[in-house]
C-alpha cells in the first residue's frame, strides 16, 4: 500500500480564496483524522470520522472550515474564506479501529496563505 | 475527556547522553498508548506503542518506553541518543471510552549536539 495520500504537498494562496486539501486513507481503514500543525499551537485536532461519518469537529476552528468524507477511500479539507493565519501544515491520518493498530500519517500539506 | 501532558517542550542533550521524555495521560481506564517522532520537514511516524502486555514496550531505533499505569505515565528512554535522533517526539493517546479518537500531547523538541 502506498500510505496516506495528501494532495497538494504544498500550496500557497491569497488571502480570501477557497482552499481544497484532499486526503486518500490506507486502503481498509475504516477512521479518518485531519490534524493542524503550527508553531504556536503545535499539533491539533481539527476533525475524525468512523465509517464515513465525522465523530467529533469540535476542533474545527471556526466555519470556514469544512470536512468531508463522500466515500472511505476519500476525504477533503476545506477553507473557505482563507486568512494568513491559516498558515500551517495539515496532517491527514487513517487508522483501522477494529484491530488494534496506531494512526498512519499522510505527508501533510504546507498551506501558506499571503 | 482524555487528555495527554508532555512536560518537557525543549530538550538538548550531547551524544551518548540518556534520554528519558515525560508523559502523562488523563484516563483511568483502558488506554492505548502511542509515540511518535517527526524529524524535521517530514511526517509523523510510529516509535512504539502499548495496548496490553509487558508494559515495558521496545520499539524501533532502540527507543522503549515504560506503561506505568498508577501514575498514568508513559515515558519514553533511549539509554544513547544519538545526532540523527534528533526530532520532535509526540506522545498520544486513545481512551477506552473515546471511540477511536487519537489525542496527542503538545511534543518535545529535542535537539542532540554532535
Amino acid at each position: 500500500d502506498a500510505g496516506v495520500i495528501q494532495s497538494p504537498r504544498h500550496e500557497v494562496t491569497e488571502m480570501g480564496q477557497e482552499v481544497t486539501l484532499r486526503c486518500k486513507p490506507i486502503s481498509g481503514h475504516n477512521s479518518l483524522f485531519w490534524y493542524r500543525q503550527t508553531m504556536m499551537r503545535g499539533l491539533e485536532l481539527l476533525i475524525y470520522f468512523n465509517n464515513n461519518v465525522p465523530i467529533d469537529d469540535s476542533g474545527m476552528p471556526e466555519d470556514r472550515f469544512s470536512a468531508k468524507m463522500p466515500n472511505a477511500s476519500f476525504s477533503t479539507l476545506k477553507i473557505q474564506p482563507s486568512e494568513p493565519r491559516d498558515s500551517a501544515v495539515y496532517f491527514c491520518a487513517s487508522r483501522q479501529s477494529t484491530v488494534s493498530t496506531e494512526a498512519f500519517f499522510g505527508q501533510g500539506t504546507r498551506l501558506t496563505v499571503v | 475527556a482524555q487528555s495527554v501532558s508532555q512536560h518537557n517542550h525543549h530538550v538538548i542533550l550531547s551524544e551518548a547522553a540518556s534520554l528519558e521524555l515525560g508523559c502523562n495521560y488523563s484516563y483511568g481506564g483502558t488506554v492505548n498508548l502511542f509515540w511518535y517522532v517527526q524529524y524535521p520537514g517530514q511526517h509523523l511516524q510510529l516509535l512504539l506503542k502499548y495496548f496490553s502486555g509487558d508494559p515495558l514496550v521496545k520499539g524501533i531505533k532502540g527507543f522503549e518506553a515504560e506503561f506505568i499505569k498508577s501514575k498514568f505515565s508513559f515515558n519514553l528512554r533511549k539509554p544513547s541518543v544519538q545526532w540523527s535522533d534528533t526530532a520532535e517526539y509526540f506522545c498520544a493517546v486513545n481512551a477506552g471510552n473515546a471511540g477511536n479518537m487519537l489525542t496527542f500531547g503538545g511534543g518535545t523538541r529535542l535537539m542532540v549536539k554532535p
